[in-house]
């Protein structure tokens, strides 16, 4: 599995945008970018995946550029239930079984 | 929306003794899954089920781990001999299989051992 490299902590305020971005140099040609969220005391949730270009869903959107070295995962709006730990995995989840590594992940404050 | 279920959402115990979590997975999921993640510290995988088999486990997954899945519904987590560092959330998450992706995970069952 790729290394990724996602900043520790974030900080923003209700209202806005966040982008948190992630890097992955290693990414394999079969490796697809996931992110998850997890809230305190909860297991984390898949919020979204791509392979390249861009994907939206009604949560997030995820930007890859053409290299795929790096994505950012774009949260509109946010708001205090935003505020949570967000991962970046690498691997190849086209499907079938997929163990998580989770690395430290980015810990979102939305702040009012 | 179908949920993977855990019980207890706390248990207590002594070092030393035996301990089991409980799973319900979500019903027509094929891959299972543990993992666990010590306070203020990151997600770890302990081990993945398929087709009544162990598929992977990790360094941590010793000879005091054990998994099984007893019936159609549930999956369960044996820790034989508790120690001091097995206290963390003990995560169980399930996976449809084929095409599909995303992994559901539990809420959650806390372990403390004294």
């Amino acid at each position: 599995l790729a290394k990724t490299t996602q900043p520790i902590s974030m900080d923003s305020y209700e209202g806005q945008e966040v982008n948190i971005t992630c890097s992955h140099n290693n990414i394999a040609t079969n490796d697809y970018i996931t992110w998850y969220q997890q809230f305190p005391s909860q297991g984390p949730r898949f919020i979204i995946q791509g392979y390249k270009t861009k994907v939206t869903n009604e949560v997030a959107s995820l930007f890859i550029p053409a290299d795929r070295k790096s994505s950012t995962l774009s949260l509109p709006r946010v708001s205090l239930s935003d505020t949570a730990v967000y991962y970046c995995l690498v691997g190849a989840f086209s499907g079938g079984y997929n163990k998580l590594i989770f690395g430290a992940g980015t810990r979102l404050a939305v702040h009012p | 929306e179908p949920e993977v279920t855990q019980t207890p959402s706390h248990q207590v115990t002594q070092m030393g003794q035996e301990v089991i979590l409980r799973c319900v997975p979500i019903s027509n999921h094929l891959y299972f899954y543990w993992y666990r993640q010590i306070l203020g510290q990151k997600v770890e995988f302990l081990v993945s089920f398929y087709n009544n088999e162990i598929s992977e486990k990790s360094e941590i997954f010793d000879d005091q781990f054990s998994v099984e899945r007893p019936d159609g519904s549930n999956f369960t987590l044996k820790i034989r001999s508790t120690k001091l560092e097995d206290s963390a959330m003990y995560f169980c998450a399930s996976i449809a299989g084929g095409s599909s992706y995303e992994q559901y995970f539990g809420p959650g069952t806390r372990l403390t051992v004294t």
